[in-house]
Order: C-alpha cells, then structure tokens, then sequence
C-alpha cells in the first residue's frame, strides 16, 4: 500500500513569489492535514480538509490556503513568501472519524526562501 | 505559543540505556497524547499514545508514563538501540483535530 506522497520533495522560491505544495493521501484516506516543521520549534498546524472541506485553521496568515481536490489530494498555497516561511511542510492523511488518533506522515516539501 | 513544552532538546545514551523524554502541558481539556519517531529525511511515525485514564503503557520498548495531576507524560525506551536513534515528538490533542506539538528531542544511541 502507497503511503502519503508529497511533491516536490525541495522547493527553492525568492521572497514574493508563490508555492505550491501538493499531497496525495493514501488509498481511502479522506482527511488531509498540513503541518509546518520550522527548526527547532516542532510541528505547527496549518491547515486540516475533510471531503473537500476546510475543517479547522492553524495561527497561520491568510497568505497559507490550500484546498482538496475530488480525489482528496490537496494542494497548500503560500502567496508572497517571506523569508520566514522556509520549513519542512509535512502532509498526513487520516482515515479514523477523530483523524488526530493515527496521522500517516508523508516525507515532507522542504521549502527554501532567499 | 508551545502548548506542550518538551524536554531536553537532545540527549545521548549508550546502547542498553533508557532515554526518558519529558513533556509538559497546560491545557487541562487534553485528551489524547501521542508520540512520534522521526528518522531523518521521514516525516514522523506514530509510536504509541495514551488517553489520561491510564497513567502506563506499554508496547515493546516504549513506555508511557503519565500524571494528570502534574499535567505531565514522558517516553521511555527501554533497552535503547542504535536504530532508535530519532527526533522524538509528544502531542496532545483535544477533540478538534489539531494535534499540539512538542519542539522535538533528538535521541542518539551509541554502540
């Protein structure tokens, strides 16, 4: 069985440009989250879908949007990148109805702003 | 703002020691606390987790301890191998899908 894919697996953008994150969940997954992984300060929450829908918001600028697709992929938006966004961003799928018991973790999109 | 603050930031044991991880947390309504391995270049693993009303568990090597109380748990890996050398994550969650994360401590085990 696939686990969680994430693409691309490096990104390197300039300050003011737009990124684009993209996640496939594994087979039969509904719940997609993403998390940010900034050095040295853990796993930060961003965003959570679920059948399509935005379910919950981390304390992240409205700069950071994304949406699932049909097939429950998802896509994460930054817009006008600052130099403070570079991190790992991290995709995890759920299947359970409380989708925080078991996340799958992908490897993560290791974002570069210079 | 750390919801759950995590402690020491590093440590390193020999082979055969018990690395013990700490976490703290303030929020009292925190009802699930999960830990996470990270092997580098991996996104993190769950590893095992507990609710409040048990105050161990188990599975293979790895032991929650957890005092509600105190508002603190902790992670000890008995026996300790090279291979579980790892970042180790705590969390805690409340019934609204946004997992809280500790900072992270990276374990190293030597041979």
């Amino acid at each position: 069985e696939a686990g969680v894919t994430q693409s691309p697996t490096h990104l390197i953008k300039t300050r003011g440009q737009q990124a684009t994150l993209r996640c496939s969940p594994i087979s039969g997954h509904t719940s997609v989250y993403w998390y940010q992984q900034a050095l040295g300060l853990g796993l930060q929450f961003l965003l959570w879908y679920d059948e399509g829908e935005e379910r919950n918001r981390g304390n992240f600028p409205p700069r950071f949007s994304g949406r699932q697709f049909p097939n429950y992929s998802s896509e994460l938006n930054v817009n006008a990148l600052e130099l403070e966004d570079s991190a790992l961003y991290l995709c995890a799928s759920s299947l359970a109805r409380r989708g925080s018991e078991k996340l799958f973790f992908g490897s993560g999109t290791q974002l570069s702003v210079l | 703002q750390q919801q759950v603050k995590q402690s020491p930031q590093s440590l390193i044991v020999q082979k055969g020691g018990i690395p013990i991880i700490n976490c703290a947390y303030e929020n009292t309504a925190f009802d699930y606390f999960p830990w996470y391995q990270q092997f580098p270049g991996k996104g993190p693993a769950l590893l095992i987790a507990i609710r409040p009303d048990v105050s161990e568990k188990k599975e293979g090597r790895f032991t929650i301890s957890f005092n509600k109380s105190a508002k603190q748990f902790s992670l000890h890996i008995m026996d300790s191998q090279p291979g579980d050398s790892a970042t180790y994550f705590c969390a805690a969650d409340f019934n609204d899908y946004k997992l809280s994360f500790g900072a992270g401590t990276t374990v190293t085990v030597r041979a």
